[in-house]
């Protein structure tokens, strides 16, 4: 069983470009968290969705930033117009909020994002 | 979700235990223990939980206080690879759709 897979994991765009980060959750999992972490800080919410639906994108800044999680095919990050503070590691999680086991997250290794 | 408070940073001999603790006070009755860490630019990676009873697996140990307001993980026999941010975080049941949201974490260093 394949683990949250994330590509790329490295990401280099400049000023003014787009990124679209892309996270596979693990099998059977229905749930996608997205999290930034800019160099030497914690890990920063960015939205929830399930299949089909965002449920809480509270954490995405209003503008350039969207996520999507189709029914088929894997979750997307897009950041439009990218701007040098854009520059983290974007972490992908899923998880299959069934049961007691209800918070393991299981992470992908993350997707470097550097603009120039 | 309830709030978490960890002492930022704390260091602990190799081989030797090492007591990461977690308060969390505002914790609701259907909110579960979580424990993850993070190794320097990895994603991070599941631990243990805990409800009300202590656990333990082959990773750690997780002592849960009776009243449920703080927990400690126990890294029995620490090794220079335990070296991480441990972040400790309350979640609720399988019925609340919620956002997950991780706290500052304590950053462990374990010198050799």
């Amino acid at each position: 069983n394949a683990g949250v897979m994330q590509n790329p994991r490295h990401l280099v765009r400049r000023r003014g470009q787009e990124a679209r980060l892309r996270c596979s959750p693990m099998k059977g999992h229905s749930h996608v968290y997205w999290y930034r972490q800019l160099p030497e800080e914690g890990l920063k919410f960015m939205v929830y969705l399930q299949k089909e639906n965002i449920i809480d994108e509270s954490g995405m800044p209003k503008e350039r930033f969207s996520a999507e999680f189709p029914k088929e095919g894997p979750s997307i990050l897009r950041i439009q117009q990218v701007v040098r503070g854009d520059s983290a590691a974007y972490f992908c999680a899923s998880s299959q909020r069934t049961g007691t086991n209800t918070g393991e997250l299981f992470f992908g290794e993350g997707s470097r994002l550097t603009v120039l | 979700d309830a709030k978490t408070t960890q002492p930022p940073s704390m260091d602990c001999a190799e081989g030797r235990a090492a007591n990461l603790p977690c308060n969390h006070s505002t914790i609701s009755g259907n909110e579960y223990v979580y424990w993850y860490r993070q190794i320097h630019s990895q994603g991070p990676q599941y631990i243990i939980h805990g409800l009300k009873n202590n656990e333990t697996n082959e990773m750690a140990s997780l002592i849960i206080t009776e009243d449920r307001k703080s927990s400690t993980l126990i890294l029995p026999h620490a090794t220079l690879r335990d070296t991480a941010v441990y972040y400790c975080l309350p979640l609720a049941g399988y019925s609340s759709a919620s956002k997950i949201i991780f706290g500052s974490g304590t950053r462990l260093s374990i010198r050799p």
